[in-house]
């Protein structure tokens, strides 16, 4: 079954430069969510989309803003990057809100 | 808002075992439980859930258990084998909001 995918699977940036994340749910779903995971740590969620509406918003920077496209990929937006932003950034998408959430294999963002 | 507390942090358990993990939540409303399976690198994959009108659920060698009126549930693994060594994540979510809070997470180790 075609799962979420994710590009890049790795991005290496310097600080205070910008990085774009990209996510292409499963097929039919509408729902799109995205969250960071630091080493050790439990995913945090940052916002998500319900047919190209931002639906919830969690801990997302302001630096950050994200959107969902009439094909319901979503792209994850970040500017003026710190060092503190190195994680993984994970998308889920669900279909219609359900909270049955699909993961993504996540996008590792390194900030130099 | 919600809190989930996931315990043990790390179980080492030799192949054949069983093994428990444990959660508790703290909002009566939430009345959606998944259980995800995050490998090294890789993105969380759900692995059971189990709804508030559910006690028990099982899948094979995975069966998670909810009790209601005192706020825990729990996720059991039987018949270990290596490739079950992985960190596990609980969560919790609501009718209200479709984002789930997560547990810290449990490393779980099988020895050969």
């Amino acid at each position: 079954a075609a799962g979420v995918i994710q590009s890049p699977r790795h991005l290496i940036k310097e600080k205070r430069e910008t990085a774009t994340l990209k996510c292409y749910p499963i097929p039919r779903h509408d729902t799109v969510y995205w969250y960071q995971q630091g080493p050790g740590q439990d995913p945090q969620f940052l916002i998500s989309f319900y047919e190209k509406m931002q639906s919830d918003k969690g801990s997302i920077p302001d630096r950050f803003s994200a959107q969902q496209f009439s094909d319901y990929h979503s792209e994850l937006n970040m500017s003026s990057l710190e060092l503190g932003d190195s994680a993984l950034y994970f998308c889920a998408s669900s279909l219609e809100e359900q909270e049955t959430q699909y993961f993504g294999p996540g996008t590792r963002l390194l900030v130099l | 808002g919600e809190n989930v507390e996931q315990h043990p942090s790390t179980l080492s358990v030799q192949e054949g075992d069983s093994a428990v993990i444990k959660c508790t939540y703290s909002d009566s409303a939430s009345n959606y439980f998944p259980w995800y399976k995050q490998e090294l690198g890789k993105g969380p994959q759900l692995i059971i859930d189990i709804r508030s009108n559910v006690g028990e659920k099982k899948d094979q060698r995975i069966a998670v258990t909810l009790n209601k009126t005192a706020k825990h549930f729990s996720l059991h693994i039987t018949e270990t084998q290596p490739e079950d060594s992985a960190v596990y994540f609980c969560a919790a979510s609501s009718g209200g909001s479709y984002i789930p809070t997560f547990g810290r997470g449990t490393s779980l180790i099988v020895h050969p």
